[in-house]
């Protein structure tokens, strides 16, 4: 069975630092890596997929990386905001879509 | 945007009732899934589907079930309501197999039983 871990579980900063989000998952059979974002009460947005075969991915403020063999992706935000206050889930895709618990981030102004 | 619709948004209900969550997406994806969450925790999987007349169970035992009988249409339905089953019920829809497919995720049915 899938286990995937966020670490840490929240996380605190003032705007316009940058932020690290990391993601362990314990089977490297994967189809791909997704990250979301999560506002409360509210669905999931997605905000990067990572295939199995790439090593990164960009979306503006947002690189994801992907380390398939030791079983990591971290989520990096650059010069956070405050917008960019949320939990931020990675979800791990096998044969289903595995999620960690997430990290909730305040960004403070 | 992603073409997948939960309704209705929010229910709240008595002890006893039965209920049918409903979830639909537009995009033709074979892959639908049902995770549930309650407030401030994680998702976990309770039903998920290959597609049409395929249904699984997930990781987390549920005393709700689902049907698919289209390939567009994921309902999910509690035969008797009770508070223990109040939080939010969260339907995803993907291209199974494939390295390069999204999930997609609907904004979720938030559950009150009273």
């Amino acid at each position: 069975k899938q286990e995937v871990t966020q670490i840490p579980a929240a996380l605190s900063v003032p705007e316009g630092e940058n932020l690290v989000l990391n993601c362990s998952f314990t089977d490297s059979a994967i189809y791909n890596l997704q990250w979301f974002r999560q506002d409360p009460g509210k669905g999931l947005t997605s905000l990067l997929l990572i295939q199995s075969s790439q090593r990164e991915q960009t979306s503006g403020r947002l690189n994801a990386s992907l380390d398939k063999s030791s079983g990591r992706s971290t989520l990096y935000i650059a010069a956070s905001q405050p917008g960019d206050s949320a939990t931020y889930l990675c979800a791990v895709n096998d044969y289903k879509l595995s999620f960690g618990a997430g990290t909730t981030v305040t960004v403070r102004a | 945007e992603a073409d997948i619709y939960q309704t209705p948004r929010y229910l709240v209900i008595g002890t006893g009732k039965k209920i049918t969550l409903e979830c639909s997406q537009t995009m033709g994806h074979d892959k639908m899934y049902w995770y549930q969450q309650d407030p401030g925790m994680e998702l976990h999987l309770i039903h998920y589907s290959y597609g049409v007349n395929s249904t699984e169970k997930g990781d987390l035992s549920s005393e709700s079930t689902v049907s698919r009988i289209r390939t567009e249409h994921f309902p999910l339905t509690l035969e008797s309501a009770r508070p223990s089953h109040t939080s939010q019920y969260l339907c995803a829809s993907e291209v199974p197999g494939l390295t390069n497919t999204e999930a997609f995720f609907g904004q979720g049915t938030r559950l009150t039983v009273v």
